[in-house]
């Protein structure tokens, strides 16, 4: 079935850039996603990106996919103390009805 | 900003309860879902739902669930005799499924904890 992985933990210093990977099974994937959740708090949809896509930059943000290997990474540029969080990947495909399969998290551990 | 509210924020139940987890989606949207996350463990799906209809539910959604837009702008999931393993955060969401767009708004979830 659609399986989403990435690692479980990330540390990076403040002002450096942050790289979380991700990879994903479903080949009729359309949308990929990033969400963020800070504790205790909910799932914030950081950004997203379209399967015909190759890149999506938003400020600090920069979304790369290769749809060819079905590895999804989210760059963070000038990683903050407000920047750590549990970031989500997560995929859904129109054949599914839209249910988005998410990944287990990567829990980002800013290092002064 | 439109958000997705959820109430209450923590619910204490005893196995065998009823529980009704509530949700205001964000106003002009049309699809609805629930998710929920044991702890430690992903975000799983539970089931959607459009046009007053459940449109797909997971294996999770057996037949202790149940989930009702009783007016134009709540949405609930009830859990009818809870068991312990129902203990988790619930996450309700909604996506507006304009062109092409399909993106769900989280709301911040019910934490569930049946003893």
């Amino acid at each position: 079935g659609e399986d989403v992985e990435q690692s479980l933990f990330l540390s990076v210093r403040e002002g450096d850039s942050s790289v979380i990977n991700c990879t994903y099974t479903d080949s009729s994937s359309t949308y990929l996603y990033w969400y963020k959740q800070e504790p205790g708090a909910g799932l914030q949809l950081l950004t997203y990106i379209f399967s015909n896509m190759d890149m999506k930059q938003d400020q600090r943000l920069t979304v790369l996919l290769n749809k060819k290997d079905k590895h999804l990474s989210l760059r963070i540029a000038d990683t903050q103390t407000g920047d750590s969080a549990i970031y989500f990947c997560a995929e859904s495909s129109g054949n599914r009805d839209d249910k988005i399969i998410f990944g287990k998290g990567t829990r980002l551990h800013i290092l002064p | 900003e439109p958000e997705v509210t959820q109430t209450p924020s923590h619910q204490v139940t005893q196995m065998g309860q009823e529980v009704i987890l509530r949700c205001v989606p964000i106003s002009n949207h049309l699809y609805f879902y629930w998710y929920r996350q044991i702890l430690g463990q992903k975000v799983e799906f539970l089931v959607s739902f459009y046009n007053n209809e459940i449109s797909e539910k997971s294996e999770i959604f057996d037949d202790q669930f149940s989930v009702e837009r009783p007016d134009g702008s709540n949405f609930t999931l009830k859990i009818r005799s809870t068991k312990l393993e129902d203990s988790a955060m619930y996450f309700c969401a909604s996506s507006g499924r304009t062109v092409a767009k399909n993106i769900q708004y989280f709301g911040a979830g019910t934490r569930l904890s049946v003893l």
